[in-house]
């Protein structure tokens, strides 16, 4: 079944950490996202790609970074200078184009920082 | 500048009945699409429904539809015959045209809790 998978579920990262997020879809999706979600909050952009080796900043890029080798893959690294990061990451991909292009979601993974 | 607002953050409704989730938006383009998630407790983000900018007809897609008035900017969800597994959190997006392509942008959301 095609679908989009981020790996892990949960992660824990200590203060001063690196960690990589894991995204994969099958979809054929020219178009990948990553959003941040606090509790009881909307999502927020993190970064997006509408193509291989090509992404932009969304609206809080700060502390983040991404890769687009192929694509199938989104990783998002969440880097020691994001003050804030727990919180709950989902990935997306869609179609391109402004028109019926329902983005389709992972199931998240929730970073804790202890 | 906010692009999507949803002004009710919570909502009730007794199970049965029919409720309206509101939602307007804010683009310069012309060409742009509306969609609903919803989200339950699980995290899972579902898309519900959708509406392009040209398109005349309000969407509908089973208890979904989706009244687009678009000189207003709106495009609320309206949920019929409302069950108890609706209740969830459900987030207005648009799809708007940026440089180097496309995103979609999510408002803040209004959580749904239906009354047995």
């Amino acid at each position: 079944d095609g679908g989009i998978t981020q790996s892990p579920k949960y992660l824990f990262r200590k203060e001063g950490q690196n960690v990589t997020l894991s995204c994969e879809q099958n979809l054929n999706h020219d178009a990948m996202y990553w959003y941040r979600q606090d509790p009881g909050q909307g999502l927020r952009l993190i970064y997006y790609s509408q193509i291989v080796n090509d992404f932009q900043k969304g609206d809080i890029a700060e502390g983040y970074s991404v890769s687009r080798e192929k694509k199938e893959s989104f990783p998002l690294t969440v880097t020691s200078a994001q003050k804030n990061p727990t919180a709950f990451y989902l990935c997306a991909s869609s179609k391109p184009g402004p028109m019926n292009t329902e983005a389709f979601f992972g199931q998240g993974t929730r970073l804790t920082v202890v | 500048a906010q692009k999507i607002t949803q002004t009710q953050p919570g909502m009730f409704v007794q199970e049965k009945e029919a409720v309206t989730l509101d939602c307007t938006y804010d683009t310069s383009d012309q060409s742009y699409g509306l969609f609903w998630y919803k989200q339950p407790s699980s995290g899972e983000m579902i898309f519900l429904i959708y509406q392009g900018s040209y398109d005349e007809q309000n969407a509908t897609e089973g208890r979904y539809s989706l009244n687009f008035q678009k000189a207003r900017k709106s495009a609320n969800l309206v949920i019929s015959a409302s069950q108890l597994g609706d209740s969830a959190m459900y987030f207005c997006a648009m799809r708007e045209t940026v440089a180097g392509g496309f995103k979609t942008i999510f408002g803040a959301g209004t959580r749904l809790f239906v009354k047995a």
